[in-house]
C-alpha cells in the first residue's frame, strides 16, 4: 500500500532556513503536496508539484522532488517564528477515484528566537 | 466565502452514544472527505464521497457510517461510540482536478 513517511520535529532558529523532507511508496504518485496547521487549526495547502517536476519555487517555499529516490522537501528561507506548525506531505495516486490524498505524519517545526 | 465548515466544533460523549458530524462547502467541489487525525498517525481517511449520493470506504471506515444527500453536505455517523474514536475529525472538499483540498478546521471529540 501506499505509505508517506517523516521525522516527527525539526527546530531552527529564526532566520534560518528550514528544511523538511518526506519520502513516499507510491511509484505512481502524480501529485505531491505540502500542507501546514497551525495549532487547533485545519490544515492550510502551501504548495504543491506535479510529479513531471524537478523543483517549484514560489517566494520564501522551494519544493523538491527527486522522483528516482521517492523523496520530497520543502525548504523555508528566512524562517520566522510565524513558520511553526506542523507540515504534512502527503501524495495522490492513479489508484481509485476521487483524488484521493496520502499523508504523511506530519513534521513538528519549532522556531526558536 | 466560508469554504469548508463543520459542526459542532467540540464535543463529549458516552460510550454507546450516537452523534453526526456534519460538513457543508459551498465550492460547488465535487469530493468530499472525512479524516481523522490522531497523535503520530498523520491523517487517515474514513470514507470520502465522488459526487451526491455516492459514498465509498477509507482507510478506517469501521464504526462509522457517511451520507452525502446534497453536493454540499457530507455527514459522517457514529451509531455507537468507543473510546477509540476520541479523536479530531477533519472534513475535506476537492474539486475534480488535482489542485488539493480545503479543510474544515476540525471537531475535536471525546468519548469517555
Amino acid at each position: 500500500g501506499e505509505d508517506v513517511e517523516q521525522s516527527l520535529f525539526l527546530s531552527v532558529r529564526e532566520g534560518d532556513s528550514s528544511v523538511i523532507n518526506c519520502t513516499y511508496t507510491d511509484s505512481s504518485s502524480t501529485y505531491l503536496y505540502w500542507y501546514k496547521q497551525e495549532p487547533g487549526a485545519g490544515l492550510q495547502l502551501l504548495t504543491y508539484i506535479f510529479s513531471n517536476m524537478d523543483m517549484k519555487q514560489d517566494q520564501r517555499l522551494t519544493v523538491l522532488l527527486n522522483k528516482k529516490d521517492k523523496h520530497l522537501s520543502l525548504r523555508i528561507a528566512d524562517t520566522q517564528t510565524g513558520d511553526s506548525a506542523i507540515y504534512f506531505c502527503a501524495e495522490t495516486g492513479l489508484t481509485g477515484g476521487g483524488n484521493k490524498l496520502t499523508f504523511g505524519t506530519g513534521t513538528q517545526l519549532k522556531v526558536e528566537l | 466565502n466560508a469554504g469548508v465548515t463543520q459542526t459542532p466544533k467540540f464535543r463529549v460523549l458516552k460510550t454507546g452514544q450516537s452523534m453526526t458530524l456534519l460538513c457543508a462547502q459551498d465550492m460547488n467541489h465535487e469530493y468530499m472527505y472525512w479524516y481523522r487525525q490522531d497523535p503520530g498517525m498523520g491523517l487517515r481517511l474514513i470514507h470520502y464521497s465522488v459526487g451526491e449520493g455516492t459514498t465509498a470506504k477509507g482507510e478506517v471506515p469501521d464504526g462509522y457510517n457517511v451520507s452525502r444527500l446534497k453536493k454540499q453536505n457530507f455527514l459522517l455517523g457514529l451509531e455507537s461510540a468507543a473510546p477509540s474514536q476520541t479523536s479530531v475529525y477533519f472534513c475535506a472538499s476537492s474539486g475534480t482536478g488535482n489542485y488539493g483540498y480545503t479543510f474544515g478546521s476540525g471537531t475535536r471529540l471525546t468519548v469517555v
